[in-house]
C-alpha cells in the first residue's frame, strides 16, 4: 500500500500535453525532495526529474516538475508516441524513515 | 556509471536468497550507496533499503524488517541483499540502484541495475 497517490491512467494526443499528479503528506512530499521516474515496458525504470525540478542532462525539457505543498506534478508536453510508459513519483517518508514511491500512472498516446 | 546485478533466482518457500550489484565508474564513499527496489509481477515499484558505500549504515523497509540484510563489500564496489524466510509475495524482479541519502534522508536512485528475477516457488 504505497503512500503516494497517483492517478492510474493518463491520455492524449501525440503533441498535446499531459500532467501527472502525485499526492503525499507532510513526512513525504511536503518535507522533502520528489524524483520522477519513467518505466517503458519491460525495461529498467529511468530518472526523469530530481530535487523536485532538476532534470538529468540527457532529459529533454518537455519534462518537467514542480512541487507545491504535499503534492507533486509531473508535465509532459509535446507528447510523442515514445512516451507511452508507466510513470512514477519517489520521495523520502520521514515518519517510516524509507523511501517511497507513488501508485504509478501509465499514459497512453491516443 | 553502471550496475550489474547476478543472474535469475528460483527459490523455494522458507528458503533465502541473495542479490549483488555490482558497481563501476563511480568512487563508492559513505553517503552515495545502493538501495534495493522491487517490482512484483504486474505491481509497481517498491523501495526496500539502502546500505552505505562505506558499509556503516542501513536503512530498511518496515516490509523487508527482520528479514532483509544489506551490505557493501568496498573491496570489489559490490552491494548485497539477502532476504530470508522468502514466501510467494516475494517473487518480483529486485533492482539496485545508485542512491545518495544524508543523515537525514534520501534522495531516489538515479543509475539502476537490470534487475534480477527472483521466483519464490514449491
Amino acid at each position: 500500500q504505497s503512500v503516494l497517490t497517483q492517478p492510474p491512467s493518463v491520455s492524449a494526443a501525440p503533441g498535446q500535453k499531459v500532467s501527472i499528479s502525485c499526492s503525499g503528506s507532510t513526512s513525504n512530499i511536503g518535507n522533502n525532495h520528489v524524483t520522477w521516474y519513467r518505466q517503458l515496458p519491460g525495461t529498467v525504470p529511468k530518472l526523469l526529474i530530481y530535487e523536485n525540478d532538476k532534470r538529468p542532462s540527457d532529459i529533454p525539457d518537455r519534462f518537467s516538475g514542480s512541487k507545491s505543498g504535499t503534492s507533486a506534478t509531473l508535465v509532459i508536453t509535446g507528447l510523442q508516441t515514445g512516451d507511452e510508459a508507466d510513470y512514477y513519483c519517489g520521495t523520502w517518508d520521514t515518519s517510516l524513515s524509507a523511501g517511497v514511491f507513488g501508485t504509478g500512472t501509465k499514459v497512453t498516446v491516443l | 556509471v553502471q550496475l550489474v546485478q547476478s543472474g535469475v533466482e528460483v527459490k523455494t518457500p522458507g528458503a533465502s536468497v541473495k542479490v549483488s550489484c555490482m558497481a563501476s565508474g563511480y568512487t563508492f564513499n559513505p553517503l552515495l550507496g545502493i538501495c534495493w527496489v522491487r517490482q512484483a509481477p504486474g505491481q509497481g515499484l517498491e523501495w526496500l533499503g539502502w546500505s552505505s558505500g562505506d558499509n556503516t549504515k542501513t536503512y530498511r523497509a518496515q516490509s523487508v524488517q527482520g528479514r532483509a540484510t544489506l551490505t557493501t563489500d568496498t573491496s570489489t564496489n559490490t552491494a548485497y541483499m539477502e532476504l530470508t524466510s522468502l514466501t510467494s509475495d516475494d517473487t518480483a524482479v529486485y533492482f539496485c540502484g545508485r542512491e545518495f541519502c544524508d543523515a537525514a534522508r534520501c534522495f531516489g536512485p538515479d543509475y539502476w541495475g537490470q534487475g534480477t528475477l527472483v521466483t519464490v516457488s514449491s
